[in-house]
């Protein structure tokens, strides 16, 4: 069974600081990966998605990948209040003919302290 | 362009009834993927469909089944419902091999 592991927190970050959000994968063959966003009471957002090793921006949100460590992981900078929700790293099985399946992690839960 | 829809959004059933929940994707997404939400197990995956037929199946018993149609819309049913069925059921749609946008869910309460 592949697995995706994340600290299930909670996470706490005062306003205005870096929050820094990890995951580890078992397979080592992945190529796509991708952080949802989860309020409560709510359905995944998709807020970035990363394919090659290196950094990759869009706005306050950073994902980082090192294919080499199977890891992931998602910086958001000049945390706010409304950031505070469950964070979901998820991971691309690559199937044969073209299948595709999300195995995601259980998530880390992100609190931001005014 | 509009986002992923389910219905019905809440099902209360009790155990042992069968239940069919519906999905229509993004326009011009072909790929509809099915996930359980559970606080226990958190997000797992039930099957994918493409141009109406099934690609991909996650390690669900025989009750979960699913069907997609020509416009891509899909269904899923669960048979002899189970307390443990009880969960957020979430669809997912992509373009072949891309980003996938999740609905709204359905929340199903079994009693």
């Amino acid at each position: 069974q592949k697995e995706v592991e994340q600290n299930s927190g909670p996470l706490s970050v005062p306003e205005g600081a870096i929050a820094s959000l990890n995951c580890t994968y078992s397979d080592r063959v992945s190529q796509s990966f991708f952080w949802y966003r989860q309020y409560s009471g709510k359905s995944p957002e998709l807020i970035m998605s990363i394919y090659s090793n290196g950094d990759k921006e869009d706005g306050r949100f950073t994902a980082q990948l090192n294919k080499a460590s199977q890891y992931v992981s998602l910086l958001i900078r000049d945390s706010q209040p409304s950031d505070s929700a469950t964070y979901l790293c998820a991971v691309r099985e690559e199937e044969i003919q073209g299948a595709q399946k999300l195995v995601f992690g259980q998530g880390t839960r992100l609190t931001i302290n005014p | 362009k509009a986002g992923v829809t389910q219905t019905p959004r809440y099902l209360i059933k009790t155990r042992g009834q069968q239940v069919t929940l519906s999905c229509s994707p993004i326009s011009g997404h072909r790929s509809v993927s099915w996930y359980q939400q559970t606080p226990g197990q958190g997000l797992q995956f039930l099957f994918e469909y493409f141009s109406e037929t099934q690609r991909n199946k996650g390690n669900f018993p025989g009750r979960f089944s699913g069907r997609q149609f020509s416009n891509s819309r899909s269904e899923m049913n669960v048979s002899t419902l189970e307390l443990g069925d009880s969960a957020l059921y979430l669809c997912a749609s992509s373009i072949a091999r891309g980003q996938e946008f999740f609905g709204p869910g359905t929340r199903l309460t079994v009693l």
